[in-house]
């Protein structure tokens, strides 16, 4: 089978650093991906990793170790904006269908 | 404006009806896919299309049936036999072996 595992609440303060962990267990291995899904809105693509080490996009940043099937994404100067539901997703058959984790509510407080 | 289209943004049928969602996407992409979210839980694969006149089932196709006549199109048929088919449906799209899929806006059905 296949699995995703990541903390189901997160809750910082606003210009902090947060960071949402996520390892997973799946029969095959292409890449990560990271989606933002602000409440009944459609989920947005973060990031993405196929090889191991940090990929840096402007506050957000993403890093994969292959070896221990874990990976997080790290969020800096946090603003309020950034509340949302964050998920982790494996591609396990070269760029299709992806496995979603059941996401990370982040609360930033004032 | 390029983009992926799912309308009604909410649906409404009473039990044992089979419905239709409908998903558009004028972004010139091979693939596109169908998800089901649950209060508090991660997207779930349906079903995905990577060309025109062929589909594969995803984790739970039970209960749902999919057409892909053209490239531009992937309706969903929710039918009678899913026991429990209130969720909110969301469709996405991608480049044929791209890593980003961009999602429509989503529709949420409920049945009374």
């Amino acid at each position: 089978g296949q699995s995703l595992e990541q903390p189901s609440e997160v809750t910082a303060v606003e210009g902090a650093i947060v960071q949402i962990n996520c390892t997973y267990q799946t029969s095959g291995f292409y890449g990560l991906s990271w989606y933002q899904q602000h409440d009944g809105g459609a989920p947005t693509f973060l990031s993405y990793n196929a090889l191991d080490g940090l990929e840096e996009t402007g506050r957000f940043s993403s890093f994969l170790s292959r070896s221990d099937s874990y990976g997080y994404l790290l969020l800096q100067e946090l603003q309020m904006k950034d509340s949302a539901s964050y998920f982790c997703a494996v591609d396990s058959n070269s760029g299709y269908a992806l496995n979603f984790g059941k996401g990370t509510s982040l609360l930033v407080t004032p | 404006d390029g983009g992926i289209t799912q309308s009604p943004k909410y649906l409404f049928r009473k039990e044992g009806q089979n419905v239709t969602l409908s998903c558009e996407q004028n972004l010139n992409h091979d693939a596109m896919y169908w998800y089901r979210q649950d209060p508090g839980q991660g997207l779930r694969l349906i079903y995905y299309s990577q060309i025109v006149n062929d589909f594969q089932k995803g984790d739970i196709a039970e209960g749902y049936s999919v057409s892909r006549e053209k490239k531009e199109s992937f309706p969903l048929t929710v039918t009678s036999a899913q026991k429990n088919p209130t969720a909110f449906y969301l469709c996405a799209s991608s480049p044929q072996g791209a890593s980003e899929q961009f999602f429509g806006p989503g529709t949420r059905l409920t049945v009374l």
